[in-house]
């Protein structure tokens, strides 16, 4: 079935450093791709997504790219600041649901001063 | 409050009792999901209301799990026979419609069945 996998973490950087957290799927079909950020104590967020190959999702600095060719969705920031510690986690549309979503095990960033 | 909000925010129980966790949606919002995160691992979908009714109640685990919505408003989440497999952060969110960009999540109830 469909899946989504996630680098582990946790991920630790200092602040200004380059981010990548690797995500890569298996899915039949055509799904919209999505990150998700959880800061510490708050709900779920959408980050940013993807519908379709070769898009590129960006959000407050983050990016990713739909990549078919190698079925990966990483996430990307150039430079990153304390605040972005929290919880990343990458998900898949499921099937034809317009609100179920397949997700992986998430990835904790640790961002240091 | 302008969020989605639970309550409580921990649950600590011990085998075999029945819990409910309550989820208050954004007002107008009528579509409410619930999910469970159990540790190191993504939110695993149990079920969706659409308004009153339950549309898609396929996720629930078994029996021992059942959800309401009777105003369309609030919902709960039962469980029955409380299992310590049953611990993990339960989930709550709401759209206006069945969307998965506009979902807003919850910050969640942490259940810990002893």
């Amino acid at each position: 079935g469909d899946s989504v996998t996630q680098m582990e973490g946790p991920v630790t950087l200092s602040e200004e450093a380059c981010l990548t957290i690797n995500c890569t799927y298996t899915a039949t079909g055509y799904p919209s791709l999505f990150w998700y950020v959880q800061y510490p104590g708050e709900g779920l967020q959408l980050l940013l997504k993807a519908t379709k190959a070769d898009d590129k999702g960006s959000n407050k600095g983050f990016e990713a790219t739909y990549r078919k060719e190698t079925t990966s969705f990483h996430l990307e920031k150039g430079s990153v600041q304390v605040s972005d510690s929290a919880v990343y986690f990458c998900a898949l549309s499921k099937g034809n649901s317009n609100y179920q979503l397949i997700w992986g095990a998430g990835t904790k960033l640790i961002i240091k001063p | 409050g302008a969020g989605v909000s639970q309550t409580p925010s921990n649950k600590v129980t011990e085998k075999g009792k029945y819990v409910e966790l309550r989820c208050d949606p954004i007002s107008g919002h009528t579509a409410l999901y619930w999910y469970r995160q159990s540790l190191g691992q993504g939110p695993e979908f149990l079920i969706y209301f659409q308004g009153t009714g339950a549309a898609d109640d396929s996720g629930l685990p078994n029996d021992r799990f059942f959800a309401v919505r009777p105003e369309g408003s609030v919902s709960t989440l039962k469980i029955q026979r409380t299992e310590r497999g049953d611990s993990a952060v339960y989930l709550c969110a709401s759209s206006q419609i069945a969307s998965i960009e506009t979902q807003y999540f919850g910050p969640g109830t942490r259940l810990l069945v002893l």
